[in-house]
């Protein structure tokens, strides 16, 4: 089976920079994927990482080191539409390459 | 493209009914998901279609519950029925063929079970 871990909830202020980790146990790992949730709405992808490194993708980056299981989503320069949950998901042939969630990170953004 | 589509939108019925989803996917996606999401989870995989074919399915589904692609474009979820735990968010994605491409989700559809 797959295990992943995300902090629950996380807060910062408007114009700060926060640091979103997640960390998993897989065999066969494929990739990892983040998306964003809004209350109420569907979850939409963020960023993709399959090989070990920072992907920059405008305010958000994303990181992956494979031999330690760990994953970050970087957020910089937070603004109040930032408040969502961050989701973390893991593709590995150990799972049938089906993204397994986490719980998500709820990230509030405060002025 | 207009995008992942789901029907309806909301449900609310009484515990023992049964009740059916509907998902449009994005037309050249041969692959299509089923999730449950609950209130501060993650999407929990229910079941997933590759063209017409299911491929796989979660062992926690409870055979209430079923799923029917029948030509490789839309899909329908059943509930039979159904109980107060059935009581979630039921999110549909669509994605290529690749494992490295990304999850498109509909807006879900939110069954109540009163």
């Amino acid at each position: 089976g797959q295990n992943i871990d995300q902090p629950t909830e996380m807060t910062a202020t408007e114009g700060a920079i926060v640091q979103i980790n997640c960390t998993y146990q897989t065999s066969g790992f494929n990739g990892l994927f983040w998306y964003q949730q809004h209350a109420g709405e569907a979850p939409t992808f963020l960023s993709y990482n399959v090989l070990d490194g920072l992907e920059e993708k405008g305010r958000f980056s994303s990181f992956l080191s494979r031999s330690k299981g760990y994953s970050y989503l970087l957020l910089k320069e937070l603004q109040m539409k930032d408040s969502a949950s961050y989701l973390c998901a893991v593709s590995s042939s150990g799972g049938s390459y089906i993204p397994t969630f986490g719980r998500g990170t709820s990230l509030i953004v405060h002025p | 493209d207009t995008g992942v589509s789901q029907d309806p939108r909301h449900k609310i019925t009484k515990r023992g009914q049964n009740v059916t989803f509907r998902c449009d996917p994005i037309s050249e996606h041969n692959r299509l998901y089923w999730y449950r999401q609950t209130l501060g989870q993650g999407p929990e995989f229910l079941t997933y279609f590759q063209n017409e074919a299911q491929l796989e399915k979660s062992r926690l589904l409870s055979d209430r519950f079923s799923a029917e692609r029948p030509k490789g474009s839309f899909s329908t979820l059943e509930i039979q029925r159904t109980e107060q735990g059935d009581s979630a968010m039921y999110l549909c994605a669509s994605s290529t063929g690749d494992s490295n491409q990304p999850q498109h989700f509909g807006d879900g559809t939110r069954l109540s079970i009163l």
